[in-house]
């Protein structure tokens, strides 16, 4: 079955240091990959997406994302994090075929910054 | 250009009541799509709508759920009856109809849905 896990439930980072979110995906074929930010009062914005061809992914604000079809995971970056990056985070695979395109999600990560 | 909206933002109901969540896609968007997120759980699909079509409602949890998207544009959810384990926050997503762009989903707020 198509699954997503993200271990970390809970990070605190210190702002102005490196960041990285764990996920691991199980998926039959090729995967699409994506990681979404969710702010307090806000919606899930798309920070990164992965479908094919570079593995090392660029997204908005900073972050970028690492496809390791070894490892099946696909982890999310970023150099220095600002205190604007506290939201959780989740990663998602998606599930494509001829008559849908649903996404299925982890279990989130949320991320506080300490100044 | 106007982003996802749903409404309301947030409905407390009891059980046994009805609920009618809305979710205005972005203009033009085909691909239309329900989750939901149980505190403290993943967020899990609902159903996906292509225009007025269901294409899948294969994450609907019981027919107490009734999803409706007449004429194609925005959409409504429906409980009926609620219950206690209903509560949660619904999101709505929409997506293009044209090859790859189709599968990056816009998401609206949520609505926040408690159930007493």
């Amino acid at each position: 079955a198509q699954s997503v896990t993200q271990p970390d439930i809970h990070i605190t980072v210190s702002e102005g240091a490196s960041l990285e979110l764990r996920c691991n995906y199980s998926y039959g074929a090729t995967p699409y990959l994506f990681w979404y930010v969710q702010s307090p009062g806000q919606g899930l914005q798309l920070l990164l997406k992965y479908f094919s061809g570079d593995t090392l992914v660029q997204g908005i604000k900073g972050f970028e994302a690492e496809f390791k079809r070894s490892q099946s995971s696909f982890n999310l970056r970023k150099p220095s994090v600002h205190w604007s990056d506290a939201a959780e985070y989740f990663c998602a695979v998606g599930s494509f075929s001829s008559n849908t395109g649903k996404l299925i999600f982890g279990q989130g990560t949320t991320l506080q910054v300490k100044p | 250009e106007a982003g996802v909206t749903q409404f309301p933002s947030h409905s407390v109901i009891e059980k046994g009541q009805t609920v009618t969540l809305r979710c205005d896609p972005i203009s033009g968007h085909d691909n239309l799509y329900w989750y939901r997120r149980v505190m403290g759980k993943e967020i899990k699909f609902l159903l996906h709508f292509v225009k007025e079509s269901k294409q899948d409602e294969s994450g609907m949890p019981n027919n107490r759920f009734l999803a409706e998207r007449t004429g194609g544009t925005y959409s409504t959810l429906k409980v009926q009856p609620a219950e206690l384990e209903d509560s949660g926050v619904y999101f709505c997503a929409s997506s293009q109809d044209a090859g790859v762009t189709s599968y990056e989903q816009y998401f609206g707020p949520g609505t926040r849905l408690t159930v007493t």
